[in-house]
């Protein structure tokens, strides 16, 4: 199946400071990309829709400024979580939508912010 | 709006018994559905997929999905579990209508037991 490459896998930064998450479709294109938070033990919660060569769609309740949102090409989408506060330590999920319909995921960030 | 349930939060069994983790969904017009496994500290591998045709999907590692619109409902199977199946599953749904946006049930951890 395809590839979706999410970088870095972990990461621990301090308090007011930003953090770029980078979602790569290695062997496909991806008009689309999606970003999800995921909290222990629960389920995925749609973030925002990166559109390729256009704003990112964000779901309600999610600050567009807090996480910004890249999607400069058709393979690579960033996620930045500025001024990064303890509450937003999380496991970030990006994916990627197939030929097929299906979705593909990046291996997760985990985030911890300190 | 489009909805999944998982009922079950966890799911206990014995290694070689059948496996059945329960999904049904709710959506307007026809759904496509789909059956997404995590390991810890991982993104999402995609199982399965039903999009139209048959009713039975067979899957990755054995699994399989059956359809059924009356009921509403998506179960994944696995007719001999293995320990190594020990893991967090999510159904998911999206109609065309919605464009390639995913909703996800609250996730079934499997426990399977030697």
């Amino acid at each position: 199946g395809a590839v979706v490459s999410q970088h870095p896998s972990r990461v621990i930064c301090k308090s007011g400071t930003s953090v770029k998450i980078e979602c790569r479709s290695l062997d496909f294109q991806a008009t689309t990309m999606f970003w999800y938070r995921q909290f222990p033990k629960q389920s995925l919660m749609l973030m925002a829709t990166s559109n390729e060569g256009s704003k990112a769609t964000y779901e309600q309740g999610v600050e567009k400024d807090k996480f910004l949102i890249n999607h400069a090409s058709l393979t690579l989408s960033t996620l930045t979580v500025t001024s990064a506060h303890p509450e937003d330590s999380s496991f970030y999920i990006c994916s990627a939508v197939g030929t097929g319909g299906e979705a593909f995921f990046g291996q997760g960030t985990r985030l911890t912010v300190v | 709006a489009q909805s999944v349930a998982q009922p079950e939060d966890q799911v206990n069994v014995a290694e070689g018994n059948p496996l059945t983790v329960k999904c049904t969904y709710s959506v307007s017009g026809n759904p496509y559905l789909f059956w997404y496994v995590q390991y810890p500290n991982r993104g999402l591998q995609f199982l399965l997929k039903y999009i139209t045709g048959d009713n039975l999907v067979k899957g990755s590692y054995g699994f399989e999905a059956e359809f059924n619109k009356s009921q509403t409902s998506f179960h994944l199977k696995k007719p001999s579990a293995l320990v190594s199946d020990s893991a967090l599953y999510f159904c998911a749904v999206r109609a065309k209508a919605a464009g390639n946006k995913l909703t996800f049930g609250g996730g079934t951890r499997v426990l399977v037991k030697p």
